[in-house]
């Protein structure tokens, strides 16, 4: 059974950081094509960042030097470390694999929201 | 960026009826090499993360009911749920996969029980 368990978000100043972390089961993260999508309150979801199985990573322009995507291969862990934090950054932020370099999400964890305010 | 549009953003449909979505991408999503569309829909329940219900524009996933399908080409969709069950009261989202990153969803339709 595959599972994702994200954990790390909170309340957050805005300027400030945080990293988000997913423990992934049924899937090697290392092999696999991750990604981080989040999803403002009432919104519909935005595709924020990707780590494909080779090491290459994507990010979307809102992010773009803001965020960082990583993985613990020894851990079977995503990470993605958030900097520089802006109210409009407050969202659940989901953990989801494509089986493949597609850019289909098969499996999505539960989230975990942040929350930046002053 | 390819820009995706749902329409409407939320309907209310009695048990037993059809519910129709509609999904628009600013530019065509049907890679002319494999003739494929690069289209997928996820259903989001209450409280839950997304769930990948149809890839390929058309594919159902292993296990979601026949009562969903997909159709359409090139750069408009619609997810149709022929009679609407009390358990598809949910926010459905389109995501194009065309291009490299990024990839972009719609704003999501809200489907209600009238």
């Amino acid at each position: 059974e595959v599972q994702l368990v994200e954990s790390g978000g909170g309340l957050i100043h805005p300027g400030g950081s945080l990293r988000l972390s997913c423990v992934v089961s049924g899937f090697t993260v290392s092999s696999s094509y991750m990604s981080w999508v989040r999803q403002a309150p009432g919104k519909g979801l935005e595709w924020v960042s990707a780590l494909y199985a080779d090491g290459s990573t994507y990010y979307a322009d809102s992010v773009k030097g803001r965020f960082t995507i990583s993985r613990d291969n020894s851990k079977n862990t995503l990470y993605l470390q958030m900097n520089s934090l802006r109210a409009e950054d407050t969202a659940a932020f989901y953990c989801a694999i494509s089986s493949s370099w597609t850019g289909i999400f098969d499996y999505w964890g539960q989230g975990t929201l942040v929350t930046v305010s002053s | 960026d390819i820009v995706v549009t749902q329409s409407p953003d939320s309907l209310a449909v009695s048990l037993g009826e059809r519910a129709t979505i509609n999904c628009k991408s600013s530019q065509s999503v049907l890679y002319s090499s494999n003739n494929k569309n690069y289209l997928a829909w996820y259903q989001q329940r209450p409280g839950e993360p997304p769930k990948l219900l149809i890839s390929w524009a058309s594919t159902r996933e292993s296990g979601v009911p026949d009562r969903f399908s997909g159709s359409g080409s090139g750069t408009d969709f619609t997810l149709t749920i022929s009679s609407l069950q009390a358990e598809d009261v949910a926010v459905y989202h389109c995501q194009q996969y065309y291009t490299t990153p990024p990839w972009t969803f719609g704003q999501g339709t809200k489907v209600e029980i009238k």
